[in-house]
């Protein structure tokens, strides 16, 4: 089956600068990829998704980068903010099965 | 529109019990999947149903089971419960699936068994 490798596992920055975590996935079938925000005692929301026929997306301050060849795929959050703090899950999905595989999670911490 | 919901949002079972969890889809969406949230194994695919029958199933042992509703609604079942089985379900709907649209997810149920 999949295998999501998320990191790093936990994340630091100050506010105002850029935060980068990476995912890779072993199963070369899987096609859509996205990311969740979750914060402390609540529901993961998906920030932003990104599917294997495109490289890069971007919405606002969040952006995504696929590499099917190497199969891995980052976040990219830029001008963070104390709200920002969270923990972030990618995920990938459509693979063998078509399963919902996550990756381990990052507790990303904006210091203001 | 409402959001997707669950009831009970704790429950508090002890080993060997059965737990039936619920979950209410976003209207108009009509495929729910479930998951299983914990410190230590972190988010797990369960199951997801899609006009009321499974379509994809992730690694956990058939004493977790699910069923849908022709209102789209899901339960989850498990039965003989194991100190393990303490968790955060969560469940989330989308228009069709998986990897074809968003998933909404639910505040979640969380399951404590003594």
């Amino acid at each position: 089956g999949e295998n999501v490798e998320q990191h790093p596992s936990t994340l630091s920055v100050q506010e105002g600068d850029s935060a980068v975590i990476k995912c890779t996935y072993s199963d070369s079938a899987s096609n859509y990829f996205p990311w969740y925000k979750q914060e402390l005692g609540k529901r993961p929301q998906l920030i932003i998704d990104i599917r294997s026929n495109v490289g890069e997306k971007k919405d606002q301050r969040i952006a995504v980068t696929l590499n099917k060849t190497a199969k891995h795929f980052s976040l990219h959050i830029t001008e963070t903010q104390p709200e920002d703090s969270a923990v972030y899950f990618c995920a990938a999905i459509g693979g063998t099965g078509n399963q919902f595989y996550f990756g381990t999670g990052t507790s990303l911490t904006v210091i203001p | 529109k409402a959001g997707v919901t669950q009831t009970p949002r704790y429950l508090i079972k002890t080993r060997g019990q059965q737990v039936t969890l619920s979950c209410s889809p976003i209207s108009g969406h009509r495929s729910v999947s479930w998951y299983q949230q914990t410190p230590g194994q972190g988010l797990q695919f369960l199951f997801e149903y899609f006009s009321e029958t499974q379509r994809n199933k992730g690694n956990f042992p058939g004493r977790f089971s699910g069923r849908q509703f022709s209102n789209s609604r899901s339960e989850m079942n498990v039965s003989t419960l194991e100190l393990g089985d303490s968790a955060l379900y969560l469940c989330a709907s989308s228009l069709v699936g998986l990897s074809t649209d968003t998933q909404y997810f639910g505040p979640g149920t969380r399951l404590t068994v003594l």
